[in-house]
């Protein structure tokens, strides 16, 4: 039990539905992050939240949309996604104190397939 | 730049047998250094931890020992178990700038471990 839970963990949706990935975490960690984990590709990160404050975008397309309304809980709103979408979706969180010593611990996941 | 090489798998062993997988990283700054371990349809587990030149992690039986003079951090476990079976993935924290909280990871590497 890492502490950081995602719902839904398995997701299958059209190009043209609009759904969302939840993740909350227990750890009183004030930074959460979202992460694309696809085959064969090294983890790339997508979105930082610190303090509920977007940090970082490492260039995301627009029909990828975060929100994150609080410390503990991060969503990630889906678009007209493509089916080069589909992969698992990571979301991670850290104390938010010391970025670059700072431990982030994930959750399970979301493996996402694009129709 | 901030990046970080794995070698390339699978990596196939028997149980018991001596277990190494390579990672070296780029020298830009002094970057916090990470194993995570990834079980099978699980996401990330942070496995060990490094933070300055010539520390150490350990856990579980699996050692990594931070070196700067060449620029690497690899995994070693002396007797390897079936449940080892996972794909693991090197990581570095970014180091300066304004990627806060940005993890650069490997691509994995592929271990089975057979009985």
């Amino acid at each position: 039990e890492t502490g950081v839970t995602q719902t839904p963990r398995h997701l299958v949706m059209g190009m043209t539905n609009k759904k969302s990935l939840k993740c909350e975490q227990h750890l009183g960690h004030n930074a959460m992050y979202w992460y694309k984990q696809s085959a064969k590709k090294p983890l790339e990160l997508m979105f930082v939240y610190n303090f509920k404050e977007q940090t970082e975008n490492n260039s995301v397309p627009s029909r990828f949309s975060p929100e994150c309304p609080n410390s503990s809980h991060l969503f990630l709103h889906l678009h007209t996604l493509q089916p080069e979408d589909s992969a698992l979706y990571l979301c991670a969180s850290s104390q938010g104190r010391d970025p670059y010593q700072e431990t982030q611990y994930f959750g399970p996941g979301t493996r996402l397939l694009v129709l | 730049g901030n990046s970080v090489t794995q070698m390339e798998g699978p990596v196939t062993l028997s149980e018991e047998a001596f277990l190494t997988i390579n990672c070296t990283y780029t020298a830009t700054g002094y970057p916090s250094l990470f194993w995570y371990v990834q079980y099978p349809g699980e996401g990330l587990q942070l496995l060990l931890k490094a933070t300055k030149a010539d520390d150490k992690g350990s856990n579980k039986g699996f050692e990594a020992t931070y070196r700067k003079e060449t620029t690497s951090f690899h995994l070693e476990k002396g007797s390897v178990q079936v449940s080892d079976s996972a794909v693991y993935f090197c990581a570095r924290t970014n180091a300066g700038g304004t990627s806060y909280g940005k993890l650069t990871f490997g691509q994995g590497t592929i271990l089975t471990v057979h009985p």
